[in-house]
C-alpha cells in the first residue's frame, strides 16, 4: 500500500516565477493538506481540500493557490515566488475530515527560489 | 489563539540514557495533541497521539506521552534512547473539526554513543 507520494523531490526556481507541486494521497484517504516548513522550523498550514473545494486555510497570501482532482490527488500553486518561499513543502492525507483520523505526511518537496 | 512550545531547540544524550522532550500547548478546549518524528531528508512520522481518556499514551519505537491538564502539558518520554532515535521531533496540536495541525518549532535530539 502506498504512502503519500509527493512530485517533484526537489525544485529550483527564481523569483517571480510559478511553481506546481504535486501530492497524492494514502490509499483511500480523501482530505489532502499542504504545510510549508522554513529552515528551522515547524510546519505551517497552507489550507486543506476535501471534496475538491479548499476548505480551511492558513496565514498565507493569496499567490498560494490549490487544487483537488477526483481521484483525490491535489496541487499546490505558487505565483510571483519570494525569496522567503524556499521551504519543505509537505502534503499530508486522512480520511474522514475532522475525524481526527491520522495524517499520513509525505516526504515532500524542497524548493530553492533563487 | 492556539499555540505549541517546544522549549529545547537541541536535546544531546548518550545512547541509553533516558529522555524527555518537552511540549506546552495553548488550546480553548481539549486538545487533540499529537507527537511527530522527522529524519533528515524525510517527512513527518507518527509517533502517538492523544484524543481522550487515559492520560499516558504509549506509541511506537518505545515512546510515551503523558497529558497534564494542569499544566498544559504533552511532554514525550523514552526510557531508554537508541542511537537510531537522533531526529527532529515536532509536537502538534489538533484543530477539533477540520484536522488542521498547528505545530511547534521542534526539539532536535542528538545521540552519542
Amino acid at each position: 500500500d502506498a504512502g503519500v507520494t509527493q512530485s517533484p523531490t526537489h525544485l529550483i526556481k527564481t523569483r517571480g516565477q510559478q511553481v506546481t507541486l504535486r501530492c497524492s494521497p494514502k490509499s483511500g484517504h480523501d482530505t489532502v493538506s499542504w504545510y510549508q516548513q522554513a529552515l528551522g522550523q515547524g510546519p505551517q498550514f497552507i489550507f486543506q481540500y476535501y471534496e475538491e473545494e479548499e476548505r480551511q486555510r492558513g496565514n498565507f497570501p493569496d499567490r498560494f493557490s490549490g487544487h483537488q482532482f477526483p481521484n483525490y490527488s491535489s496541487e499546490l500553486n505558487v505565483n510571483a515566488l519570494l525569496l522567503g518561499d524556499s521551504a519543505l513543502y509537505l502534503c499530508a492525507s486522512s480520511l474522514l475530515r475532522g475525524s481526527q483520523e491520522t495524517q499520513y505526511f509525505g516526504p515532500g518537496t524542497r524548493l530553492l527560489v533563487l | 489563539a492556539q499555540s505549541v512550545t517546544q522549549p529545547d531547540i537541541h536535546i544531546t544524550v548518550s545512547e541509553g540514557a533516558s529522555l524527555e522532550l518537552r511540549c506546552n500547548y495553548s488550546y480553548g478546549a481539549t486538545p487533540y495533541l499529537f507527537w511527530y518524528v522527522q529524519s533528515p531528508g524525510q517527512g513527518l512520522q507518527l509517533l502517538l497521539k492523544y484524543f481522550s481518556g487515559d492520560t499516558l499514551v504509549q506509541g511506537i519505537k518505545g515512546f510515551e506521552a503523558e497529558f497534564k491538564r494542569s499544566q498544559s502539558s504533552f511532554n514525550l518520554r523514552k526510557p531508554s534512547v537508541h542511537w537510531s532515535d537522533a531526529a527532529e521531533y515536532f509536537c502538534a496540536v489538533g484543530a477539533i473539526d477540520t484536522d488542521k495541525l498547528i505545530f511547534g518549532t521542534g526539539t532536535r535530539l542528538q545521540v552519542f554513543p
